[in-house]
């Protein structure tokens, strides 16, 4: 299993410019989300999924857009970049269910946008 | 949503145990209590997680008070490799799933 797997691990953008990070997870894991954490700080939820074709929001959504279409996947788009959202962006999943339903978390993307 | 208050951080000496608080009054009934850590540049990474009875695993333990308000993460003996930021989460029982991280307790680790 290769776990929670987010690409790319590092992106520059200039404002105003588009880009999708993407995550995928061969856990059969139906819970998804994005995570994002600027220098010093925690990490703040920005939108998740508990299965394909659902979706809602998080803490800080504005300026992002999630889509499920998979099990296996939930890429996270920017549309219009602003430096605002240079941060560290983590994607994690989790089974949905009676139980614990720990996080498995992938390595994270590091987005400068300047 | 479920809210945890935690120290900004903590100091240790290694190879002493070390006892990481967390303070989660509004806990529902059913909620768990997660624990996890970010290592220095790394994504988080589970550690220990428990509902109403204290739990052990090869990492650490957890102790949860009687009245679930609140609970402690043990690291037995504290190395070097701990230092790290320590998040304490409720995982949200209500339906909701959303997994709510504050800003953890920054663990170092002294020589």
């Amino acid at each position: 299993n290769a776990g929670v797997t987010q690409t790319p691990k590092f992106q520059v953008l200039k404002t105003g410019q588009s880009m999708t990070l993407q995550c995928a997870q061969d856990m059969n894991h139906e819970y998804m989300s994005w995570y994002r954490q600027d220098p010093g700080m925690g990490l703040r939820l920005i939108h998740y999924s508990v299965g394909a074709g659902i979706t809602d929001q998080g803490e800080v959504p504005n300026g992002y857009n999630v889509s499920r279409s998979t099990t296996e996947d939930f890429p996270l788009r920017l549309l219009s970049a602003a430096p605002s959202q240079t941060s560290v962006y983590f994607c994690a999943s989790t089974p949905v269910g009676h139980g614990a339903n720990v996080l498995t978390f992938g390595a994270g993307s590091r987005l400068t946008v300047l | 949503d479920a809210k945890t208050t935690q120290p900004n951080s903590m100091e240790s000496n290694e190879e002493e145990p070390v006892h990481l608080p967390c303070n989660h009054s509004t806990i529902s009934g059913t909620d768990y209590i997660h624990w996890y850590r970010q290592l220095p540049s790394q994504g988080p990474e589970y550690v220990i997680h428990g509902l109403t009875s204290n739990v052990n695993n090869r990492m650490a333990s957890l102790a949860i008070a009687e009245d679930r308000k609140s609970s402690t993460l043990i690291l037995h003996r504290a190395t070097l490799r701990d230092a790290a930021v320590y998040y304490c989460i409720l995982r949200d029982s209500s339906g909701t799933y959303k997994y709510i991280f504050g800003t953890g307790t920054r663990l170092k680790v002294l020589a």
